[in-house]
């Protein structure tokens, strides 16, 4: 088992450029979630799905669009990027909502 | 919302137990009480929750007070693997509500060899 993998690692982008940021799970999770964290804070959640088919705003939704693929992927796009949207990013999954939650290895992106 | 307070760091010596404490006076009585941690450069580690008995694992304790004001998260061997970022969360426990993990800004544990 992978787990909750992300793609890309690293990220450099012009302000205005749009990226989209990939996260798949291989554990047969209900639900995933999008965090940013930014230096030195603790994440905030951005947008979460419940369940295949369902999306949900977190607490920092603006700027940002995602994408419940299918039950393995969760796809987070920001469509006009800003250097306000420098942060890493963390994506994760659980059994079902409320449940523990496991956790990919983070995008760093720096937009410029 | 119901929010936790940490120490924003401790030290600790290799090999010895390590008790990380949080407060959490507003708790609602259906929420859990969650810990993650967070090794440098990772994502957040599930390590442990529980609603108001203590809770035991294979990596850690978890220590309720009665009241459900404060918890405690117990390492009762450190080891410098352990040093991390700990955050204590409260998990709201209304299925209506989603399943929002609010991490604050945690407690920094340093481990001595």
């Amino acid at each position: 088992n992978a787990g909750v993998t992300q793609t890309p690692k690293f990220q450099v982008l012009k302000t205005g450029q749009s990226m989209t940021l990939q996260c798949a799970q291989d554990m047969n999770h209900n639900s995933m979630y999008w965090y940013r964290q930014d230096p030195g804070m603790g994440l905030r959640l951005i947008y979460y799905s419940a369940s295949e088919g369902t999306t949900d705003k977190g607490e920092v939704p603006n700027g940002y669009n995602v994408s419940r693929l299918n039950k393995r992927e969760f796809s987070l796009r920001l469509e006009s990027a800003a250097p306000s949207q420098t942060s890493v990013y963390f994506c994760a999954s659980s059994v079902d909502r409320g449940l523990e939650q496991y956790f990919g290895p983070g995008t760093r992106l720096t937009v410029t | 919302d119901a929010k936790t307070t940490q120490p924003n760091s401790m030290e600790s010596n290799e090999e010895e137990p390590v008790h990380l404490p949080c407060n959490h006076s507003t708790i609602s009585g259906t929420d859990y009480i969650h810990w993650y941690r967070q090794l440098p450069s990772q994502g957040p580690e599930y390590v442990i929750h529980g609603l108001t008995s203590n809770v035991n694992n294979r990596m850690a304790s978890l220590a309720i007070a009665e009241d459900r004001k404060s918890s405690t998260l117990i390492l009762h061997r450190a080891t410098l693997r352990d040093a991390a970022v700990y955050y204590c969360i409260l998990r709201y426990g209304e299925e209506t509500s989603g399943s929002r993990l609010t991490f604050g800004e945690g407690t920094q544990l340093t481990v001595n060899p």
